[in-house]
């Protein structure tokens, strides 16, 4: 099972939106609305953000939001803070009944 | 509030073994599938075995080729990894992580992590 592609970079100024895309195949993001969203400080474990494509779990801000078209997910982050500036990892449920992880994005807020 | 703390890492030389433990509190253990992820430093993560809330079912990543094995004591709130024939690139943060969300498909809480280090 391949990783999915996520740019390795992202970066914005506060306030600015962005967006971080990652890309699957048939049998992984485009096979289920089973695609979750991690936040990653240095040194900590990651954080669901995002579950299940565009859900929020309680208490994740609402800039925060997720998209899906075929097997290509987004994350986007809007009025980005200083404290968004993290790596993130999309994942997906597989048709193998396993999951695979995207390679992370570093996002830095300038 | 939910918590996972895993257990059992440390520095061990290449051939060896290992048995990592996750123990979990505050949550029903034996009713939530848990899985176990790795991240090598600096790099991403990599999801390597999945149980069944029972542990009658289990998955396992291919890259692991029959050298790890996954396994639960519902009794003990405690899910277990048990690692051999390590290699240096086994070298990693090992996570345990409950799989929650309404679809079964995420990793709602995850542990702190525990270090690997496999080497002569």
């Amino acid at each position: 099972q391949s990783a999915l592609t996520q740019p390795a970079s992202v970066s914005g100024s506060p306030g600015q939106s962005i967006t971080i895309s990652c890309t699957g195949t048939s049998s992984d993001v485009g096979a289920y609305n089973y695609v979750s969203w991690y936040q990653q400080h240095p040194g900590k474990a990651p954080k669901l953000m995002i579950y299940d494509v565009s859900n929020r779990p309680s208490g994740v801000s609402f800039r925060f939001s997720g998209s899906k078209s075929g097997s290509r997910a987004s994350l986007t982050i809007s009025g980005l803070q200083a404290e968004d500036e993290a790596d993130y990892y999309c994942s997906s449920y597989t048709s193998s009944s396993t999951w695979v992880f995207g390679g992370g994005t570093r996002l830095t807020v300038l | 509030e939910v918590q996972l703390v895993e257990s059992g890492g440390g520095l061990v030389q290449p051939g060896g073994s290992l048995r990592l433990a996750c123990a979990a509190s505050a949550f029903t253990f034996n009713i939530y599938e848990m899985s176990w992820v790795r991240q090598a430093p600096g790099k991403g993560l990599e999801w390597l075995s999945y149980i069944s809330s029972s542990g009658d079912t289990i998955y396992y990543a291919d890259s692991l080729k029959g050298r790890f094995t996954i396994s639960r004591d519902n009794a003990k709130n405690s899910l277990y990894l048990q690692m051999n024939n390590l290699r240096a690139e086994d070298t990693a943060v090992y996570y345990c992580a409950r799989i929650g969300c309404t679809s079964t498909s995420c990793f709602d809480y995850w542990g702190q992590g525990t270090l690997v280090t496999v080497s002569s």
